[in-house]
């Protein structure tokens, strides 16, 4: 059971490059999301899914796009990379959207944009 | 505008003290109030969720309160150690049944030998 398995750990792009960060999750939870972390801002919510075929956006969605194809898995994709998005990005998962629920976090993947 | 605040500056202890952090939130009536620990470099781990009636939440060394006339948390541990140095987070869900779990900006604790 890996919990929650973000890939790469760490990138670098050139501002309009595209990339895709992976995430994955074998714990059958039906809620994930898509966390930036910037210093001095905690975490902030990009996008979110409460369930396969179902996504939408968080507090700071714009330059971003997600697709929910599985249970699994919940890629995030950067359109055209610009240097404002470097940051830790951060998945998670929970059993369900319900308030009661803790998050279980993936390691991070901590993207420079140059 | 909805806001949870903790204290941005690091709080330095020194070991087997009391360590408490301080989480304020405007603008929410949260059901639940969760509480996280980030070390440097991995992602943020759960630790404790209180639930709107609760007044105290315990487990092991740690404690948390809940005061939704204040609209504040407090996060205890007691007999800190070194290995407790870490940032906490808290965190609690926006307005409806999104799942949108918003969180403060943490507050990094440095516990001393």
């Amino acid at each position: 059971n890996a919990g929650v398995t973000q890939t790469p750990k760490f990138q670098v792009l050139k501002t309009g490059q595209s990339m895709t960060l992976q995430c994955a999750q074998d714990m059958n939870h039906e809620y994930m999301s898509w966390y930036r972390q910037d210093p001095g801002m905690g975490l902030r919510l990009i996008h979110y899914s409460v369930g396969a075929g179902i996504t939408d956006q968080g507090e700071v969605p714009n330059g971003y796009n997600v697709s929910r194809s599985t249970t699994e898995d919940f890629p995030l994709r950067l359109l055209s990379a610009a240097p404002s998005q470097t940051s830790v990005y951060f998945c998670a998962s929970s059993y369900s959207r319900g308030t009661d629920q803790p998050q279980h976090f993936g390691d991070g993947t901590r993207l420079s944009i140059l | 505008s909805q806001k949870i605040e903790q204290n941005s500056e690091a709080l330095n202890i020194q070991e087997g003290k009391t360590a408490t952090l301080t989480c304020n939130y405007t603008n929410y009536s949260p059901a639940y109030l969760q509480w996280y620990r980030q070390d440097p470099g991995r992602g943020p781990v759960f630790l404790l969720l209180i639930r709107e009636n609760e007044k105290e939440k315990r487990k092991e060394r740690l404690k948390v309160t809940f005061d939704t006339t204040l609209k504040q948390s407090l996060f205890h541990i007691t007999a800190s150690q070194p290995a407790d140095s870490a940032t906490y987070l808290c965190a609690l869900h926006g307005s409806g049944n999104t799942g949108k779990l918003i969180f403060g900006q943490g507050t990094t604790l440095q516990v001393k030998p």
